[in-house]
């Protein structure tokens, strides 16, 4: 079965600073795909960015980068000059290839910037 | 507006009390699932569905019916409610080609049990 880790469940970091989120993955699949979500103090959960297995590009979109390691399984997201609306809880997931596509979810990292 | 729409958003209802959350969504997904979360658990499926008529078990079923008439329509049903389904629920949708379709997911059901 797969797993998910998100080590850090609580980060507060200054508002500009930057902050990264671990997560770390296992699974025996070789195709599988990797989603980080945002969940804010609405309530809400927003889809950010997806990885495939066999895409290890990193990406950046604006203030935030993901970096994904497949030696390491894992799949690290960065914010950059972090704000206060970035305050949430952040969520590391993981499907396999199959029909099912149950998101298993880590833990969540509860980030919070303060200002 | 792309939207997963879920109801209600807030319920307090008591143990064995029939209640049904209703999940609705407007992109034409074919792939539709609930999910609870629970503290230090983070997201766990309850049941998805493929298509029409087409419904499965997830990881916590138990407790929890479904149906998929319709496209769009994707109900929860907790036939005789108890406090260990307190939680917070969500359902999800999403296009049906390759795992990769991210889940759009409703702003959640939060139920309480007493």
């Amino acid at each position: 079965a797969q797993k998910v880790t998100q080590a850090q469940t609580e980060i507060s970091v200054v508002e500009k600073e930057d902050v990264t989120l671990d997560c770390v993955y296992e699974t025996r699949d070789t195709t599988y795909y990797l989603f980080w979500y945002k969940q804010p103090p609405s309530g809400e959960l927003v889809f950010l960015i997806r990885r495939n297995s066999f895409d290890e590009q990193n990406e950046i979109s604006g203030r935030y980068s993901w970096n994904f390691q497949k030696s390491t399984s894992s799949f690290n997201f960065t914010i950059t000059a972090s704000q206060v609306v970035d305050s949430a809880v952040y969520f590391c997931a993981l499907t396999l290839d199959t029909g099912r596509r149950a998101l298993t979810f880590g833990s969540g990292t509860r980030l919070q910037v303060q200002p | 507006e792309a939207q997963v729409t879920q109801n209600p958003r807030y319920l307090i209802t008591v143990t064995g009390k029939k209640l049904t959350v209703t999940c609705s969504q407007n992109m034409n997904h074919e792939y539709m699932s609930w999910y609870r979360q629970d503290p230090g658990l983070g997201l766990r499926q309850i049941y998805y569905s493929m298509n029409v008529e087409v419904t499965d078990k997830g990881d916590v079923p138990e407790g929890y019916k479904v149906s998929r008439k319709e496209k769009r329509n994707f109900p929860l049903i907790l036939e005789s409610p108890s406090p260990n389904q307190t939680s917070l629920y969500f359902c999800a949708s999403s296009r049906i080609q390759g795992s990769n379709q991210p889940q759009h997911f409703g702003d959640g059901t939060r139920l309480s049990i007493l």
